[in-house]
C-alpha cells in the first residue's frame, strides 16, 4: 500500500495568515493527490483534485502544488471558515489512502 | 445537483454483518464516468476507503477488508450497498458513500454519513 503522511498534525493560526500543509507519498504518484476539508461532523469537502487543480465552487485562496511524493496545500489568507481538517488522499492505486489529517486551530 | 444518502441500521451486533444503502439523486448512476464507493472514518480517526463499484458490477475492495466486504450495485432503483461480516467494535465508524471519478480517483460529493455502533 502507499502510504500518505501529512504533517504538521495540527497547527494554530490566525484569520488571514498563510498556512501550508504538507502531503509526503511512500512512492511516487506523479499528479495523483487530492485534498479535502472536513468541519465537524460532517463529510469531507473536495478542494483539490490532480495535485492542483481547483474544484468548480472552491475559493481561489486554496491552492495544491507538488508531484512525485511531496505535495503542499497553501491557504493563502486564512479566513474563520476555513479551521477544520484536512486530508489528502492518493489515487494513484488501489487501496486509495488518505493522510492522517491536519487540524488548523485558531490561533 | 448530485446527491447522495447512506441509510441503513445505527446499531450491529458483534459477528452479524452490517448493511448499508446509499441512494444517489440528481444525476445516473450509470454514468460510465464514475465508480460509487463506501468510505468509513472511525471516531477520532483519519479515513479508510473500503471499495467501490463500477454501474457494471464491477467492484475494487480494499485488500484489508476484502474477506468481509461486499459491494453491490441497483441501478434501476439508483442505490448501492455495502455488506461487512463478522464485524467487531473496530468496525464502528461513521460510513460514507461518494461518487469515485474513475479515472482520477477523486471523491465528490460525498453522502452525508451515518453512525454504525458495533455492540451488544
Amino acid at each position: 500500500d502507499i502510504q500518505v503522511t501529512q504533517s504538521p498534525s495540527s497547527l494554530s493560526a490566525s484569520v488571514g495568515d498563510r498556512v501550508t500543509i504538507t502531503c509526503r507519498a511512500s512512492q511516487s504518484i506523479s499528479t495523483y493527490l487530492n485534498w479535502y476539508q472536513q468541519k465537524p461532523g460532517k463529510a469531507p469537502n473536495l478542494l483539490i483534485y490532480g495535485a492542483s487543480s481547483l474544484r468548480s465552487g472552491v475559493p481561489s485562496r486554496f491552492s495544491g502544488s507538488g508531484s512525485g511524493t511531496d505535495f503542499t496545500l497553501t491557504i493563502s489568507g486564512l479566513q474563520p471558515e476555513d479551521f477544520a481538517t484536512y486530508y489528502c488522499q492518493q489515487s494513484f492505486t488501489t487501496p486509495l489512502t488518505f493522510g492522517g489529517g491536519t487540524k488548523v486551530e485558531i490561533k | 445537483q448530485l446527491q447522495l444518502q447512506e441509510s441503513g441500521p445505527g446499531l450491529v451486533k458483534p459477528s452479524e454483518t452490517l448493511s448499508l444503502t446509499c441512494t444517489v439523486s440528481g444525476g445516473s448512476i450509470s454514468s460510465s464516468n464514475y465508480f460509487w464507493g463506501w468510505i468509513r472514518q472511525s471516531p477520532g480517526e483519519g479515513l479508510e476507503w473500503i471499495g467501490s463499484i463500477y454501474y457494471s458490477g464491477s467492484t475494487y475492495y480494499n485488500p484489508s477488508l476484502k474477506s468481509r466486504v461486499t459491494i453491490s450495485v441497483d441501478t434501476s432503483q439508483s442505490q448501492f450497498s455495502l455488506k461487512l461480516s463478522s464485524v467487531t467494535a473496530a468496525d464502528t465508524a461513521v460510513y460514507y458513500c461518494a461518487r469515485d471519478a474513475s479515472a482520477r480517483r477523486w471523491f465528490d460529493p460525498w453522502g452525508q454519513g451515518t453512525l454504525v455502533t458495533v455492540s451488544s
